[in-house]
């Protein structure tokens, strides 16, 4: 069964500064999304990047960028120069087809806090 | 940029009592999915909704919970008699074909006292 594993229930980072969030996961499957989101205090789930797995080069969205190490089924997200509005819960997420529908595998989360 | 939408964002029910959770998919979207988050614990999939009928549902999603698209816009989540355990935030997500990203929205906050 496909899990995703987010081993760090908090984080903090000052201001301007870089912070990485770990997510692993586990799967037999060769083809698949890995996904970081972001869940500010207003709720909403908020997409900030996607990896697909057949791609190599790590996904790059401004300031957040991935790590994708398929091979060791790690999946880590670079926040640089960080701001007071990364402040958030980030969810990473693996997609998963499952009898014909694809279906979203979360991890527990990291709440990351942006000091000033 | 189109958003997914979800009314109320807060629902207090008494347990027992039968509430509805709405949401309005992006306009153009074709899978409509919900999902559960109890409070502390990861997002799990509830259930996932195409051409009128579920596609695939979770052992959570039992024969107190059913789904609807009661016209061409809102896409509701119907438990017929709530549980202290049905406490849980709800997100909607929808996407424009199986294989695309799916959007979610705001959630709805659903306390079951």
């Amino acid at each position: 069964a496909q899990t995703v594993t987010q081993s760090q229930p908090e984080m903090s980072v000052q201001e301007a500064e870089t912070v990485t969030l770990s997510c692993t996961y586990d799967t037999s499957e060769s083809d698949y999304y890995l996904f970081w989101y972001k869940q500010p205090p207003s709720r909403q789930m908020i997409l900030v990047i996607r990896q697909e797995a057949y791609k190599q080069q790590n996904a790059t969205e401004n300031r957040f960028s991935v790590n994708f190490q398929k091979a060791a089924k790690s999946f880590s997200l670079k926040i640089s120069d960080s701001q007071l509005g990364d402040a958030a819960m980030y969810f990473c997420a693996y997609r998963h087809r499952d009898s014909g529908t694809y279906k979203y595998i979360f991890g527990t989360g990291t709440r990351l806090k942006v000091l000033a | 940029e189109p958003e997914v939408t979800q009314t109320p964002s807060h629902q207090v029910t008494q347990m027992g009592q039968e509430v509805i959770l709405r949401c309005v998919p992006i306009s153009n979207h074709l899978y409509f999915y919900w999902y559960r988050q109890i409070l502390g614990q990861k997002v799990e999939f509830l259930v996932s909704f195409y051409n009128n009928e579920i596609s695939e549902k979770s052992e959570i999603f039992d024969d107190q919970f059913s789904v609807e698209r009661p016209d061409g816009s809102n896409f509701t989540l119907k438990i017929r008699s709530t549980k202290l355990e049905d406490s849980a935030m709800y997100f909607c997500a929808s996407s424009l074909e199986l294989s695309n990203i799916q959007y979610f929205g705001a959630g709805t906050r659903l306390s079951v006292l």
